[in-house]
């Protein structure tokens, strides 16, 4: 599968825990996408990253929150001492950059993350 | 800031029928419009874009920038249409915005 793929699918953590999530991205993408999704809801935009540097995080990603995209392949999105209100499924996607009008971002499968 | 509104969370028609996803949008610049699709137990994908202007699945879409919409068509809904739908927006920068999506029900 030459997909997004995300690690782990699952994720059940207690409240105060850390937790790290990892995406892989299409291996000629340059671009990575995390979002978050709540119940009911769409995808909504945490941050991204054009190679290796973070070009824009929302209002919506916390101290608590950090992603990394260190040698501009695969990202981690670790959340410390999480909340219930962290309970969610988060969403990687990646794109090729320079591809004018037909830039599409391609979504993986996602890790859901409950909160006890 | 850009906002998207899909109207309708759940829209029920029997094969055949025609179905329209409604979906408006608020911003101040030139968007990029998207329909995403989420079918049963499998990632969000794009179903179409805007400036292509075609057809996917027997999907259409129009950008009206006068009232800012952009609503998605079908004329003869089929079964395997049923799925999540979500209308996005690509403002400035790279991100997308999304609406709450409307679940589609096609029955037999």
């Amino acid at each position: 599968d030459t997909g997004v793929s995300q690690n782990p699918r699952h994720k059940i953590t207690k409240r105060g825990q850390n937790v790290t999530f990892r995406c892989d991205p299409i291996s000629e993408h340059n671009r990575l996408y995390w979002y978050r999704q709540t119940l009911g809801q769409g995808p909504e935009f945490l941050t991204y990253f054009q190679n290796e540097a973070q070009l824009e995080k929302s209002r919506l990603l916390s101290d608590r929150f950090s992603a990394e995209r260190p040698k501009g392949s695969f990202s981690t999105l670790e959340i410390q001492r999480t909340e219930q209100g962290d309970s969610a499924m988060y969403l990687c996607a990646s794109s090729l950059a320079g591809t004018g009008g037909r830039e599409t971002q391609y979504f993986g499968p996602g890790t859901r993350l409950l909160v006890l | 800031a850009q906002r998207v509104t899909q109207p309708e969370k759940l829209l029920s028609v029997f094969k055949g029928a025609p179905v329209e996803l409604k979906c408006n949008y608020s911003y101040s610049g030139s968007p990029e419009l998207f329909w995403y699709v989420q079918y049963s137990r499998q990632r969000l994908q794009l179903l179409l874009r805007h400036i292509s202007r075609e057809s996917i699945k027997g999907f259409t879409a129009d950008l009206n920038k006068g009232e800012t919409s952009f609503h998605l068509k079908k004329p003869f809904a089929q079964e395997e249409d049923s799925a999540m739908y979500y209308c996005a927006l690509k403002a400035a920068g790279n991100k997308l915005t999304f609406g709450g999506g409307t679940r589609v029900l096609v029955k037999p």
